[in-house]
């Protein structure tokens, strides 16, 4: 089945060690996101890829980066983890909306990575 | 400018009893609405979509959400709710001009027994 894969599933780090997240897609879609939820809240978009295009959200911290060498991955980098950076991190995939017809694609998740700081 | 208001942050039902989760949106272009759920530790799950079609949608699970355009409302419904229901749900908009999608801050179902 074509779908969106993070590993891990669970992340410890040290506060201030860099750590980095993976996420792999099957599905051959353009776009790829990282979210970050905190607990009981909704998910908060980081930023986004179209193909190689980087899309920042304003307010991202800059201790979040992230790279896609290709379609299927995308990395997302955090250079020095504070306490307030534990959180689901979430990737999704979409198709193009400037490609295809509006309102024919949604969302596909993958199934996050906890990132626990010490 | 686009966004998306979920009504009640909490619902309670009983097993059995219709499910109601409210949303309102705001979209200056033609939007498409979502509605995604999460179980604890979950990724999200999409459950239907409307996309212009028709404005009665249904979705996986019995779930269905009817688009009033003249109300900005994409409520989701239940007939009779089950156990295996209770989780958060995310009601999500976007406009149809870019790759963004904007999230309501979710409603947690929970199924009394």
């Amino acid at each position: 089945d074509a779908m969106v894969i993070q590993n891990p599933r669970y992340q410890v780090t040290q506060f201030g060690k860099p750590v980095t997240l993976s996420c792999s897609q099957t599905l051959n879609h353009n776009v790829m996101y990282w979210y970050q939820q905190k607990s009981s809240q909704a998910p908060k978009l980081l930023f986004h890829y179209y193909d190689k295009d980087f899309n920042n959200e304003a307010d991202t911290p800059d201790n979040f980066q992230s790279r896609r060498p290709n379609t299927s991955f995308c990395f997302l980098d955090i250079r020095s983890p504070g306490l307030g950076d534990a959180a689901m991190y979430l990737c999704a995939t979409s198709r193009d909306i400037r490609i295809e017809y509006p309102g024919t694609y949604e969302q596909y998740f993958g199934p996050g990575t906890r990132l626990t700081v010490t | 400018a686009q966004s998306v208001t979920q009504l009640d942050s909490h619902v309670s039902v009983s097993e059995g009893t219709p499910v109601l989760l409210r949303c309102n949106y705001s979209s200056s272009y033609s939007p498409s609405l979502f509605w995604y759920v999460q179980h604890p530790n979950k990724g999200l799950q999409l459950l239907l979509k409307y996309t212009s079609a028709a404005t009665l949608v249904k979705g996986i699970n019995g779930f269905e959400a009817e688009f009033k355009k003249s109300e900005t409302s994409f409520h989701l419904t239940k007939p009779s709710a089950h156990m295996s229901d209770a989780a958060e749900y995310f009601c999500v908009v976007t406009p149809n001009t870019g790759n963004q999608f904007y999230f309501g801050t979710g409603t947690s179902l929970t199924v009394i027994p």
